[in-house]
């Protein structure tokens, strides 16, 4: 059974602090990407990497960067929350070529206060 | 511009048929997603069309034509359990797997 696994479920944390939300894939995919999902906004990408250390900026990158140093992990970095960064974050990943769907991990609700 | 317009919510009862519609203007067109996902979960897929025509998949189906940039998902014999959102997601032909999903169909589906 294919699996995304995402390192927490629930996250707090004070504005300011480093925060690392960690993905992991076990289906050897090339690409993997973070969304953030907010209400009325839908699924936002926020970096995706197409294979390990390569990495491309989405739609929203200000304010995240990210790691991917084995092709099976995926972390996301928020250098110093900001309440603006509270939100659910997905991880997803897909095997390249196109038309290939993308699996998602159980999300993580994060909270800045 | 990229943009996916989708209704924000629908409803419909046990048994019934429902379409959910999904329009979308964007740069290149290179394939078309549906996703379903209930509340608190992750998005599932349920499926992928590039070329025109109707792909049926037991209960559910998706349309696509792409001259219109329009693409419905046809769920049939609606159960309880169809409660969900519905994403619809385009994959921009700028030769990556990025996909560019809409805000989302909330669907809720009444006895």
């Amino acid at each position: 059974d294919v699996k995304v696994t995402q390192s927490s479920r629930y996250l707090v944390k004070r504005t300011g602090e480093k925060v690392f939300l960690e993905c992991v894939q076990d289906m050897d995919h090339e690409n993997m990407f973070w969304y953030r999902q907010d209400p009325g906004l839908g699924l936002r990408l926020i970096y995706f990497s197409y294979d390990v250390k390569m990495k491309e900026k989405g739609d929203i990158p200000e304010g995240y960067s990210v790691s991917r140093e084995k092709k099976e992990r995926f972390s996301l970095i928020l250098e110093s929350a900001s309440t603006n960064q509270t939100s659910m974050y997905l991880c997803a990943s897909s095997m390249s070529g196109g038309g290939y769907e993308q699996y998602f991990g159980p999300g993580t609700r994060l909270t800045v206060t | 511009g990229q943009n996916i317009d989708q209704p924000t919510e629908m409803t419909a009862t046990e048994g019934a048929i429902v379409q959910i519609n999904c329009t979308y203007q964007t740069s290149g067109f290179n394939g078309l997603f549906w996703y379903q996902q209930h509340a608190g979960e992750a998005p599932t897929f349920l499926s992928y069309n590039v070329l025109d025509g109707l792909e049926e998949k037991g209960r559910f189906s998706s349309f696509l034509s792409r001259s219109k940039g329009y693409s419905y998902l046809l769920l049939k014999e609606l159960q309880m359990k169809d409660s969900a959102s519905y994403l619809c997601a385009v994959r921009d032909l700028d030769n990556t797997d990025k996909l560019i999903f809409g805000t989302g169909t909330r669907l809720q589906v009444f006895p």
